[in-house]
């Protein structure tokens, strides 16, 4: 069980460029996220997927597409790249049918922008 | 608005010292409330939750619905212990969203 799992790892991306960002779980898991870390602001939710088909906006979408391509599989892309998205990227997966909103976490993608 | 306050960006401790992080919340209904911890560089990781009441390396959390708290606590503090700390909040109302705090970088100084 590989739980979550993100690929790059790091990343460097010159401004205007664009990237995919790829993310699976094989936990089976209905719901899947995509969150931004910055120093001093936490965890920022971008955009989320509550199951299979359905993708929808969080705290932070401007600047991002995601596709959920699967259950297993939810990408986030970059279309035109800015310095203000230098960032780690996470991706999570939950099943609150499971009756807990417990969020399991892939390892993170750091990405710079020149 | 659900919210999660860490009043502290920044806690350092001595070696033995006791510890605690605390976390507050606004939500009026019935929360489901999350300790995660991040080791340097590394992925998110549970620490606790609220339900089953567990303490998990010498760490515990009760909470406190009058308070509307949840604070994290260890009795002695070791250098494994620094990291950073996020309080995370989920409620029947956020679909399957957790609400995180802004974190608490925990230094446990030799």
């Amino acid at each position: 069980n590989a739980g979550v799992t993100q690929t790059p790892k790091f990343q460097v991306l010159k401004t205007g460029q664009s990237m995919t960002l790829q993310c699976a779980q094989d936990m089976n898991h209905n719901s899947m996220y995509w969150y931004r870390q910055d120093p001093g602001m936490g965890l920022r939710l971008i955009y989320y997927s509550a199951s299979e088909g359905t993708t929808d906006k969080g705290e932070v979408p401007n600047g991002y597409n995601v596709s959920r391509l699967n259950k297993r599989e939810f990408s986030l892309r970059l279309e035109s790249a800015a310095p203000s998205q230098t960032s780690v990227y996470f991706c999570a997966s939950s099943e609150v049918a499971l009756s807990s909103y417990e969020q399991y976490f892939g390892p993170g993608t750091r990405l710079t922008v020149t | 608005a659900q919210r999660v306050t860490q009043p502290e960006k920044l806690l350092s401790v001595f070696k033995g010292a006791p510890v605690e992080l605390k976390c507050n919340y606004s939500y009026s209904g019935s929360p489901e409330l999350f300790w995660y911890v991040q080791y340097s560089r590394q992925r998110l990781q549970l620490l606790l939750r609220h339900i089953s009441r567990e303490s998990i390396k010498g760490f515990t959390a009760d909470l406190n619905k009058g308070e509307t708290s949840f604070h994290l606590k260890k009795p002695f503090a070791q250098e494994e212990d620094s990291a950073m700390y996020y309080c995370a909040l989920g409620t029947e109302t956020s679909g399957s969203r957790l609400t995180f705090g802004e974190g608490t970088q925990l230094t446990v100084n030799p």
